[in-house]
């Protein structure tokens, strides 16, 4: 089945240091996400990559990274720098590079708790 | 700049009782409007969407939602709720014009009673 795999679904980190989630997708689409969601505060758009080898900040980059090598896969790295990194993250895709225009398919989700 | 505003946190009805969503936006253009539902500890899932043309559009378990230009609202309707409708709602606006991104509401949490 086609999908969005993200992994691991809970995380537990100590603070100060870095840890990657893992986003991947069978779906053939262009355009990968990563949204991050608190209660109340809906979803927050960290980063996005519309093509391979080339990924946009969204609108609280800060504190996190990404790579885009390959077409499937699109992984987040938290690092010690995001001040308040306990979330709920979401990886997305969309089939063409307009996520304004177009449905977003979504990950699981993964948990991240720093202790 | 874009924003959507969903007015109500949570809303709570009995199963088989009609339901309303509420959602207002903020956007220049014509929006690309879209309704996503979220069980707890999932990922989203897409409801409908409008782009243009009908103002009501039909989307998937039994949900509909209707576009009026002129209250800048997006409200999703079911006439009759199930148990299993029990999730999170979010409303979101697509911004087009080369910025590459949704715009969720904070979301309405819909709990159903017996």
């Amino acid at each position: 089945d086609g999908g969005i795999t993200q992994s691991p679904k809970y995380l537990f980190r100590k603070e100060g240091q870095n840890v990657t989630l893992s986003c991947e997708q069978n779906l053939n689409h262009d355009a990968m996400y990563w949204y991050r969601q608190d209660p109340g505060q809906g979803l927050r758009l960290i980063y996005y990559s519309q093509i391979v080898n080339d990924f946009q900040k969204g609108d609280i980059a800060e504190g996190y990274s990404v790579s885009r090598e390959k077409k499937e896969s699109f992984p987040l790295t938290v690092t010690s720098a995001q001040k308040n990194p306990t979330a709920f993250y979401l990886c997305a895709s969309s089939k063409g590079q307009g996520a304004g225009t177009g449905e977003l398919f979504f990950g699981e989700g993964s948990r991240l708790t720093v202790l | 700049a874009q924003s959507v505003t969903q007015p109500d946190i949570h809303i709570t009805v009995s199963e088989g009782a009609s339901l309303e969503l509420r959602c207002n936006y903020s956007y220049g253009a014509t929006p690309y409007l879209f309704w996503y539902v979220q069980s707890p500890g999932q990922g989203l899932q897409l409801l409908l969407k409008y782009f243009s043309g009908d103002t009501l559009v039909q989307g998937i378990k039994g949900f509909e939602a209707e576009f009026k230009r002129s209250q800048s609202s997006f409200n999703l309707r079911k006439p009759s709720v199930h148990w299993s409708d029990a999730a999170e709602y979010f409303c979101a606006v697509g911004a087009t014009g080369g910025y590459n991104k949704l715009i969720f509401g904070a979301g309405t949490r819909l709990a159903v009673h017996p």
